[in-house]
């Protein structure tokens, strides 16, 4: 059973192109982020999300937009692309709590032509 | 402004040579300290979180400790499959977690 998932796993797009990356949890966790992952492998946080609320967004472009239906989902629109936007996109959950551990899913490497 | 530093960049031991590896972090409050490895073209995996200072967690040959302004992964023994990336993060409070650029851990046979 796959705790974090993601898709796709691969994206291929070209400039000025928008893209969905969809992502599910099964561990009845309450809050779900977005982070990017660079080159340097360097994780950065985009966005966080309780209870279908955003509670962080961490100055992304507002081309950027996350959108939460239900507690167990977390998805990320992408509109207007650019090459500076190609990178690993990984999804976490975590349960409510302050230091609570955060679970990764398997990423979604975009790739921006 | 809360950071958090991993040192070295790259280590690399032959199987059998023990080491350490070390995260520094300057932050206004910790609220717990994660430990995660990653492996090239997949998602963190955790390991352990230590929440005060004093605390250590074991697993296998990893073994994680936590002072005030660090904590410290200890392989004893590696193998060539501990080689990974070692991601170091912390929470000072409220839903955001900071992550170090992590250490590249390679174990020859």
């Amino acid at each position: 059973d796959t705790a974090v998932s993601q898709t796709p796993k691969y994206l291929v797009t070209q400039m000025g192109n928008d893209k969905s990356i969809k992502c599910e949890q099964n561990l009845g966790h309450d809050t779900m982020y977005w982070y990017k992952q660079d080159s340097k492998k360097f994780l950065k946080i985009m966005f966080s999300y309780n209870n279908k609320e955003l509670i962080i967004n961490e100055t992304v472009p507002n081309r950027f937009s996350p959108k939460s239906p239900d507690k167990a989902h977390l998805n990320l629109h992408i509109n207007s692309l650019e090459l500076g936007d190609s990178a690993v996109y990984f999804c976490a959950s975590s349960q409510y709590q302050q230091g609570e551990t955060q679970y990764f899913g398997p990423g979604t490497r975009l790739l921006v032509l | 402004e809360d950071q958090v530093t991993q040192s070295p960049e790259a280590l690399r031991l032959q199987e059998g040579e023990s080491s350490s590896l070390n995260c520094s972090y300057t932050v206004s409050g910790l609220r717990g300290l994660f430990w995660y490895r990653q492996d090239p073209g997949k998602g963190p995996e955790f390991l352990f979180t230590l929440y005060s200072a004093g605390e250590e967690k074991e697993k296998e040959r990893l073994k994680a400790t936590l002072t005030k302004k660090e904590s410290f992964l200890h392989i004893t023994a590696p193998k060539p499959e501990d080689s990974a990336t070692y991601l170091c993060a912390v929470n000072t409070g409220g839903f955001k977690t900071i992550f170090g650029a992590g250490t590249r851990l390679f174990v020859k046979a």
